[in-house]
């Protein structure tokens, strides 16, 4: 079936270096894919996403790359701050856009 | 603009009760969704409305179910509750449109069934 996974659970950053998450997806039908962060106590707090027509798109700090060839998703932050610690999860959007799909999620510790 | 909000934030019920979790979207959103988050199982999902109508359904047993009003606002029932139910319902709330749109999410319930 379709799934959303990530290669990484846990990853721990020193503070100004730069974060990849990583995240593989199963469903290559799948046309928009986003980028969630969740801190303790809240609900998941939208940060990016990218539609399947596009294999880079850039925010604040942060960058998504699509690879649609293998099927992967990655969220890049630059000058990763203490703020950023935070769980991450990938998610894409199956079923005309009706249904996301999440990853598992992957924790980030950013150092002092 | 207010963000999505649901009530109650924490609620805790014994095994073989039923609950209703509210949510309302942010003012203009149509769509709204449910989801469940366990340790174990990260975050499923159990449906999807807009206009009042349910759209698309996750893989959960017939005790879960929802409906939307004519403002939008969701509501999610259990019945028949038991300890594995006890989760974080997470609602999210998205503009209309045929193309997939950007959830929000509120703070979710946090359900403790004992």
């Amino acid at each position: 079936g379709e799934s959303v996974g990530l290669h990484l659970p846990t990853l721990s950053v020193q503070e100004g270096d730069n974060s990849i998450i990583n995240c593989a997806y199963s469903n290559s039908a799948s046309d928009y894919f986003i980028w969630y962060k969740q801190e303790s106590g809240k609900g998941p707090q939208f940060i990016i996403d990218i539609r399947s027509n596009m294999d880079k798109r850039q925010g604040q700090r942060v960058t998504v790359l699509l690879n649609k060839t293998v099927k992967h998703l990655s969220l890049q932050i630059a000058a990763t701050q203490p703020g950023d610690s935070a769980v991450y999860f990938c998610a894409e959007n199956a079923d005309g856009g009706f249904k996301t799909i999440f990853g598992a999620g992957t924790r980030l510790f950013v150092k002092a | 603009k207010a963000g999505v909000t649901q009530t109650p934030r924490y609620l805790i019920k014994t095994r073989g009760q039923q609950v209703t979790l509210s949510c309302s979207p942010i003012s203009g959103h149509r769509s709204v969704s449910w989801y469940q988050q366990t340790p174990g199982q990260g975050l499923q999902f159990l449906f999807e409305y807009f206009s009042e109508t349910q759209r698309n359904k996750g893989n959960f047993p017939g005790r879960f179910s929802g409906r939307q009003f004519s403002n939008s606002r969701s509501e999610m029932n259990v019945s028949t509750l038991e300890l594995g139910d006890s989760a974080l319902y997470l609602c999210a709330s998205s503009l209309p449109g045929l193309a997939a749109d950007t959830q929000y999410f509120g703070p979710g319930t946090r359900l403790t069934v004992l």
